[in-house]
């Protein structure tokens, strides 16, 4: 069974640009979760879907984070225009409906926004 | 709201030596799970433990165990016979009971080096 899947891992970019970040949830996972970790410091929700509505999505920094998961199966995560301080290491986790407690992860996709 | 401390940042173990790292939380929860997620050197984050508030025994996965204090608000991870393969981030969580609308909150993590 293939996993969480990110794409890209690693994106460079510049302040002012437009980067869309990619998550393949584990097949069946109707549960999608966004985090982010900034260097050095815990690892921050960002926001939740159960298929394709968004649960919660109080973590959202602002208006220039866009979520979206169309059809309940990948989900995108647009940052627009970028700023210095959305450089982070984007995570994505899936969680089946029955399980209660664990989420899987992807590996990360690592924003540098120069 | 919900906070997880993890208070060391980096720890470091000697191979087949045992290690423990700490975390403590805070929540006005009763019913809640808490975990320990282990991110090795450029892998994804895995579940190592989880701990569901209610039950007292304390989990327990092979060489892992913790020992979580409720009252206290504490949930330390015990590493027995350290192996090379255990140096990764680890990253201490909780996550409260409320149907649909759950997640996790970590804490900073603990880098642990396993050494020779």
């Amino acid at each position: 069974e293939a996993g969480v899947t990110q794409f890209p891992s690693h994106s460079v970019i510049e302040k002012g640009q437009t980067v869309t970040l990619r998550c393949d949830p584990i097949s069946g996972h109707d549960n999608l979760y966004w985090y982010r970790r900034v260097m050095g410091k815990e690892i921050k929700f960002l926001l939740h879907f159960v298929k394709e509505s968004k649960q919660d999505e109080s973590g959202m920094p602002n208006n220039r984070f866009l979520a979206e998961r169309t059809g309940g199966t990948y989900s995108t995560l647009k940052v627009q225009p970028a700023e210095l301080e959305d450089s982070g290491v984007y995570f994505c986790a899936s969680r089946h409906h029955t399980n209660t407690g664990e989420l899987f992860f992807g590996e990360g996709s690592r924003l540098t926004v120069l | 709201a919900q906070t997880v401390t993890q208070s060391q940042p980096e720890m470091s173990v000697q191979e087949a030596e045992t290690v423990t790292l700490s975390c403590t939380y805070d929540t006005s929860e009763n019913n809640y799970y808490l975990f320990w997620y282990k991110q090795p050197p450029s892998r994804q984050m895995i579940l190592v433990i989880r701990q569901e508030a209610y039950k007292q025994q304390n989990a327990t996965e092979n060489r892992f165990s913790v020992n979580f204090q409720k009252a206290a608000k504490s949930f330390s991870l015990k590493i027995s016979d350290s192996q090379l393969g255990d140096t990764a981030m680890y990253f201490c969580a909780f996550m409260k009971l409320s149907g649909t609308a759950s997640k996790l909150t970590f804490g900073t993590g603990t880098r642990l080096q396993v050494t020779l």
